[in-house]
């Protein structure tokens, strides 16, 4: 089974501040794991995804991620917030039944970015 | 423009009067699957389907129908709705495995009264 847990239900920043979005992952084979980004009245959009390539995600609009096994973790960044970036942001996890998984895509909870002039 | 599109966007209707929420996507994608959103809850999955003829419950399964006769469309079917059935729903669709990620649509903001 995976699973996924974000920290922080809601997060606020200072425009141009730091944006760091907590996601840990527990998952017993090699996992795939994704960040949405959920804007008001609007459906989910991929903002990235770590598919076993790169540790170093890059997405839109500036944000980035990082796969750390050691840690399970796959926080999502971007280093100066804008005022558009305020949204619902979900990390995902998922794996191959390639590799032994289930194919099944679990979603966390999410977190609400607010932005502060 | 590659999308998946639901309807409606915003329907309220009162407890027990069966409805249709429409989901249709045009990428040629195998998988498609229903979610729906409560606050604090994330997504949940409800039905999700393979390819044309094959579905599967997910998490949250009770109150809902699904069907798969085309490709193309997914809708999701509330034969008797309830007030607990109030909430956001989202279609999504996957070229080839759920674990590669979805394409979502816009969302579905259902109401039950």
């Amino acid at each position: 089974a995976q699973s996924v847990t974000q920290l922080g239900s809601h997060v606020s920043v200072s425009e141009g501040a730091l944006v760091l979005l907590r996601c840990n992952y527990s998952s017993s084979v090699p996992p795939y794991l994704f960040w949405y980004v959920q804007y008001p009245n609007q459906g989910l959009q991929l903002l990235l995804k770590y598919t076993s390539a790169a540790t170093l995600v890059k997405g839109i609009n500036g944000f980035e991620a990082e796969f750390k096994k050691s840690e399970t973790s796959f926080h999502l960044t971007k280093p100066s917030a804008h005022m558009s970036d305020a949204a619902e942001y979900f990390c995902a996890v998922s794996a191959d039944i390639l590799t032994g998984g289930g194919n099944k895509l679990t979603f966390g909870t999410g977190t609400q970015l607010k932005v502060e002039l | 423009e590659a999308q998946v599109t639901q309807n409606p966007r915003y329907l309220i209707t009162v407890t027990g009067k069966k409805l249709t929420v429409t989901c249709s996507q045009n990428m040629n994608h195998e998988y498609m699957s229903w979610y729906r959103q409560d606050p604090g809850l994330g997504l949940r999955q409800i039905y999700y389907s393979m390819n044309v003829e094959v579905t599967d419950k997910g998490d949250v399964p009770e109150g809902y129908k699904v069907s798969r006769k085309e490709k193309r469309n997914f809708p999701l079917i509330l034969e008797s709705p309830s007030p607990n059935q109030t909430s956001l729903y989202f279609c999504a669709s996957s070229f080839d495995r759920e674990a590669y990620g979805y394409t979502f649509g816009s969302g579905t903001r259902l109401t039950v009264v």
